[in-house]
């Protein structure tokens, strides 16, 4: 049971270089999600995408792009980190309908230095 | 506009004491309602969901029950063990489609000690 799989699980950056987070899922959802998480700020929306060739931004967008990149991927960049970005990124997929479970992936740690 | 609002922590208590935490919402039409449970260093998992007014939900000796009276969904567990020990978030997701229908209460952090 795959689920959703995110890469890669610990990054170090230094201010100012790029990189691109994947997420991919094999549960055939529709909707998929970035969120970052910082000490007691709970979760934050950067994008989602609620189905394939769409994205939106979420609460907190600024610094990120994203790509729907087919039904099952969903990838967030970052192209010139600071250090602000330092957090944990959650990709997550669900189906549409309002009780549909949201998967989580396990997290990406990222830090900017 | 729509929210949730969590029982604030960090929540410390004794093996085999009480728990709830408190969650209630705000939301246009009729929303399903989520706990999610997130272990140390993992990402978050569903722990239970109702989907209807007065339904229970139920998973590992935890329960909610969807007031829809009181917009509310709070989360009891009769005998808490170390194990429990993780942030739990309650989560909305209301009925609109092709949008962001998905809200998440900022985290309630329990802690068990023996």
């Amino acid at each position: 049971n795959a689920g959703v799989t995110q890469t890669p699980k610990f990054q170090v950056l230094k201010t100012g270089q790029s990189m691109t987070l994947q997420c991919a899922q094999d549960m055939n959802h529709n909707s998929m999600y970035w969120y970052r998480q910082d000490p007691g700020m709970g979760l934050r929306l950067i994008y989602y995408s609620a189905s394939e060739g769409t994205t939106d931004k979420g609460e907190v967008p600024n610094g990120y792009n994203v790509s729907r990149l087919n039904k099952r991927e969903f990838s967030l960049r970052l192209e010139s980190a600071a250090p602000s970005q330092t957090s944990v990124y959650f990709c997550a997929s669900s189906g549409q309908g309002t009780g549909n479970t949201i998967y989580f992936g396990e997290g990406s740690w990222l830090t900017v230095v | 506009g729509d929210s949730v609002t969590q029982m604030e922590g960090p929540v410390t208590l004794s093996e085999e004491a009480f728990l709830t935490i408190n969650c209630t919402y705000t939301a246009t039409g009729y929303p399903s309602l989520f706990w999610y449970v997130q272990y140390p260093g993992e990402g978050l998992q569903l722990l239970l969901k109702a989907t209807k007014a007065d339904d229970k939900g139920s998973n590992k000796g935890f329960e909610a029950t969807y007031r829809k009276e009181t917009t509310s969904f709070h989360l009891e567990k009769g005998s808490v063990q170390v194990s429990d020990s993780a942030v739990y978030f309650c989560a909305p997701r209301l009925e609109q489609t092709g949008a962001n229908n998905l809200f998440f209460g900022t985290g309630t952090r329990l802690t068990v000690i023996p």
